[in-house]
């Protein structure tokens, strides 16, 4: 079955840390896009990468980090500087303009 | 002012009823529109796309475009309880390949 997996489901964070979030596709989509949803709002641009090796920032990328070295896979990093990391994390790849999403991460801070 | 913009809602409506969805644009370069709907805790699913040139039926839903007014609707026929969700619109402006997505409208339907 084709589609985008993003895992952990929930990923809990202590002060401090830096955590990872997974996101692979095997869609054969060049695009990929993180986003960020808070509760009741929409969803806000970190990163999104158009081809390997190659990703811009979105309009709240600090505190986050990405990497594309792989065009199946687009990990997002949120570090220590992110203070206020608690939100549902959503990765989407796009094909023919349309974009796709996996299923979430879920980031809580203990 | 925003790219994309949507009534937050609720938008209540009985069950069998036509549900209308609305979002208006800012960008006359806007050349795709998207609907999305959003359960409770789940991740958007694209559910309706058009083009600048017209509009579209599928099945119960029905996306319509108005250029002139710069807005872009949905209509949901013989609405059910399991379409209460929030619905997400978004534009895609192909000269700077930038996609928009409006903050959501929640639509209940009542039984």
């Amino acid at each position: 079955d084709g589609g985008i997996t993003q895992s952990p489901k929930y990923l809990f964070r202590k002060e401090g840390q830096n955590v990872t979030l997974s996101c692979e596709q095997n869609l054969n989509h060049d695009a990929m896009y993180w986003y960020r949803q808070d509760p009741g709002q929409g969803l806000r641009l970190i990163y999104y990468s158009q081809i390997v090796n190659d990703f811009q920032k979105g309009d709240i990328a600090e505190g986050y980090s990405v990497s594309r070295e792989k065009k199946e896979s687009f990990p997002l990093t949120v570090t220590s500087a992110q203070k206020n990391p608690t939100a549902f994390y959503l990765c989407a790849s796009s094909f023919q303009g349309a974009q796709y999403f996996g299923p979430g991460t879920r980031l809580l801070v203990l | 002012q925003k790219e994309v913009e949507q009534n937050s809602g609720p938008l209540s409506v009985p069950e069998g009823a036509i549900a209308s969805l609305n979002c208006t644009y800012s960008d006359r370069g806007s050349q795709s529109f998207f609907w999305y709907r959003q359960y409770s805790g789940k991740s958007p699913e694209l559910i309706m796309f058009i083009y600048s040139n017209g509009d579209k039926e599928d099945g119960r839903f029905t996306a319509q475009l108005n250029k002139a007014s710069q807005y872009v609707s949905l209509l949901i026929r013989d609405s059910q309880p399991s379409d209460s969700a929030t619905y997400l619109c978004a534009v895609l402006l192909y000269n700077f390949n930038k996609f928009y997505f409006g903050s959501g409208t929640k639509l209940n339907v009542k039984p």
